[in-house]
């Protein structure tokens, strides 16, 4: 079945440690995004990509980092310079931007 | 300032009964989204709208663009239903997507 597929689904991480976040899409989407989703809040855009090997920032882009080296990938990167990580990430895909959005079902990431 | 506002913010229902979402928005928009997010906090879309009705199985959503609001309605609720409900719209100048902070629904059998 077509659909996004995101890991780890839980995740732990010491401060001061990188993490990458995987999302892997078979829909054959050109537009991937990765939202970030805490707690009495809208869901944030942190980066997205319309078209391999070229991304933009979102509204949160610090302390973070993607890649786009392939149609079906889009790794997120938390870094160390994120100062608060702990939250809920949602990667997600669409035929082009700003169309019909298709969802993970995330990764929960905390900090210890 | 929040481009989408929702209410309520938490819902209690007795199995079977009628229920209304709201949703008001204040940019200009291209299109309109309800999301589905179920505790397991995998999102689906459940309609994707720029004008009028859309009806699926027990959900109808509805529209008006003049007045920048939107309703999801869910008839004879079940206990199926409990999830977070989210309005998301697409601004029609950048193709920016807004969300609301999310509606939680909670269906008593």
């Amino acid at each position: 079945d077509g659909g996004i597929t995101q890991s780890p689904k839980y995740l732990f991480r010491k401060e001061g440690q990188n993490v990458t976040l995987s999302c892997e899409q078979n829909l054959n989407h050109d537009a991937m995004y990765w939202y970030r989703q805490d707690p009495g809040q809208g869901l944030r855009l942190i980066y997205y990509s319309q078209i391999v090997n070229d991304f933009q920032k979102g509204d949160i882009a610090e302390g973070y980092s993607v890649s786009r080296e392939k149609k079906e990938s889009f790794p997120l990167t938390v870094t160390s310079a994120q100062k608060n990580p702990t939250a809920f990430y949602l990667c997600a895909s669409s035929i082009g931007r700003g169309r019909e959005l298709f969802f993970g079902e995330g990764s929960r990431l905390t900090v210890l | 300032k929040n481009e989408v506002e929702q209410s309520p913010q938490n819902l209690t229902a007795q199995e079977g009964e009628f229920i209304t979402i709201n949703c008001s928005y204040s940019v200009g928009i291209s299109a309109l989204h309800w999301l589905q997010q179920h505790p397991g906090g995998g999102i689906v879309s459940l309609f994707m709208l720029s004008s009028g009705k859309k009806k699926h199985g027990r959900l109808i959503a509805t529209i008006n663009i003049q007045e920048k609001h939107s309703s999801l309605h869910i008839t004879a609720s079940h206990p199926r239903d409990s999830a977070v409900y989210i309005c998301a719209v697409r601004e029609n100048t950048g193709n920016q997507f807004y969300f609301g902070t999310g509606t939680s629904l909670t269906v008593i059998p």
